[in-house]
């Protein structure tokens, strides 16, 4: 069953700006990471925040996370063109020895320069 | 440099006509998943193997099996594609036992095609 809904579905904004993704999700979790797409390609991870955390800096992202509302935003400053690409949030769950992540549907960002 | 490398790229096949994909990784990962992602959904976890332990998801289809002959390669095999089945494919490495490791390592992915 999934795990992580994220809005928007799409967002589309001028190079320079700022994009912000939010993500829910419905049971507890240890950490909460977000992946980015290109088209085409595989997920690469971006960064990681751990359920006792609230906030977290990675270059020009920021997560947060509010457990208590069970949901997660990434906010991507000074945006430029070459951040064009789909960004995922993903939930841990543990199942039968490893660890499974379970993805939102994504949130599709173009950068228009 | 590690990684994880997945073959073929792009794959067409016949509706019906079964069709492996590979899956290698130079990490040493002792966790392989096999996702599935269709055009604008999320990837869906079809199976992992930690070590030579094969954990199938409960919603996925008897059509799709996979094997880990050793630790660096895995393979999906889908026995009839249907049209259904046309999806991009993902690989993915995790090292359980490691602190800290949480994170996924995936490959480009394999794009199937039905026709």
């Amino acid at each position: 069953s999934q795990q992580g809904e994220e809005d928007p579905q799409a967002l589309s904004i001028q190079e320079g700006e700022n994009a912000t993704m939010n993500c829910s999700y419905k049971t507890s979790i240890n950490n909460l990471q977000w992946y980015r797409q290109n088209s085409g390609r595989g997920l690469v991870h971006l960064i990681l925040i751990r359920s006792n955390e609230r906030e977290k800096h990675s270059g020009r992202l920021r997560v947060t996370l509010d457990t208590s509302k069970k949901s997660s935003s990434l906010l991507i400053t000074a945006s430029r063109a070459a951040d064009t690409a789909s960004y995922f949030c993903a939930t841990d769950a543990w199942g039968q020895g490893a660890q499974k992540l379970v993805f939102g549907q994504g949130t599709r960002l173009t950068i228009n320069p | 440099d590690a990684m994880v490398i997945q073959n073929p790229r792009y794959q067409v096949t016949q509706f019906g006509k079964p069709v492996t994909l590979s899956c290698s990784q130079t990490l040493n990962h002792n966790v392989m998943y096999w996702y599935q992602q269709k055009s604008s959904q999320a990837p869906k976890l079809l199976f992992h193997y930690y070590d030579k332990d094969f954990n199938n998801e409960a919603d996925t289809p008897d059509n799709f099996q996979s094997r880990r002959p050793n630790t660096s390669f895995c393979f999906l095999d889908i026995r009839s594609p249907g049209l259904g089945d046309a999806a991009m494919y993902l690989c993915a490495t995790f090292y359980r036992g490691r602190p800290g490791a949480n994170v996924l390592t995936f490959g480009a992915g394999s794009r199937l095609t039905v026709l």
